[in-house]
């Protein structure tokens, strides 16, 4: 499976813009680019998803760099709810399995 | 319904006692699985069902047993657990892979805290 890297911890003030990255040098083709999120004592949540093309949903942006070898979960504005794990994670199309990386905690500051 | 349902939140149990989590979604998903996780680590998968059928087992011990009676049900029987089994156990489920370029997110419900004295 290829792997993805992302910083251990991030930073954020309540009610700014959070950029969160993800390195996926090893990625093919055809694999999505999945993020996940992890409250604390609750199970993960699915954020949103992309192949080649940025997308954007109700909960946060998903930038994706032309080369697919990193991209950029955004949210717009942090509130002390999007303090979380969140999870970068490549599936192959067909795939029935998610393989869970480290991860990134984001801790948000009021 | 949009939601993975598990029961129960909470268990104790001992190292001989059997016992059994359960699972249930309605949303029409045919792709259902188990996660354990471990405090400040990440999800780990356990098994895939695909269509009510095992698909992936990934090397668990034979004291966790996986079931799935019908396509809105996944059991896991526990046997002659070991104190490092203390876990939160996850179960989410998906769209199966179909054969084109499709891919589905999935839904995670919100665990099994299990603890084995």
């Amino acid at each position: 499976d290829a792997k993805t890297t992302q910083p251990n911890s991030m930073e954020s003030n309540e009610e700014e813009p959070v950029h969160l990255p993800c390195n996926h040098s090893t990625i093919s083709g055809t694999d999505y680019i999945h993020w996940y999120r992890q409250l604390p004592s609750q199970g993960p949540e699915y954020v949103i998803h992309g192949l080649t093309s940025n997308v954007n949903n109700r909960m946060a942006s998903l930038a994706i760099a032309e080369d697919r070898k990193s991209s950029t979960l955004i949210l717009h504005r942090a509130t002390l709810r999007d303090a979380a794990v969140y999870y970068c994670i490549l599936n192959p199309p067909g795939a029935n399995n998610l393989f869970f990386g480290t991860g990134t905690r984001l801790t948000v500051i009021p | 319904d949009t939601e993975v349902t598990q029961t129960p939140k909470h268990l104790v149990m001992g190292m001989t006692n059997k016992k059994s989590l359960k699972c249930e979604q309605h949303m029409g998903h045919r792709a259902m699985y188990w996660y354990k996780q471990k405090a400040k680590k990440p999800p780990e998968l356990m098994f895939v069902y695909s269509y009510e059928k095992l698909s992936i087992n990934e090397s668990v011990p034979s004291r966790f047993s996986p079931e799935c009676p019908n396509s809105s049900l996944l059991n896991l029987h526990l046997h002659a657990l070991q104190p490092e089994d203390s876990a939160l156990y996850l179960c989410a489920s998906s769209q199966a892979p179909g054969r084109g370029p499709s891919n589905y997110g999935y839904t995670f419900g919100s665990g099994t805290r299990l603890t084995v004295v």
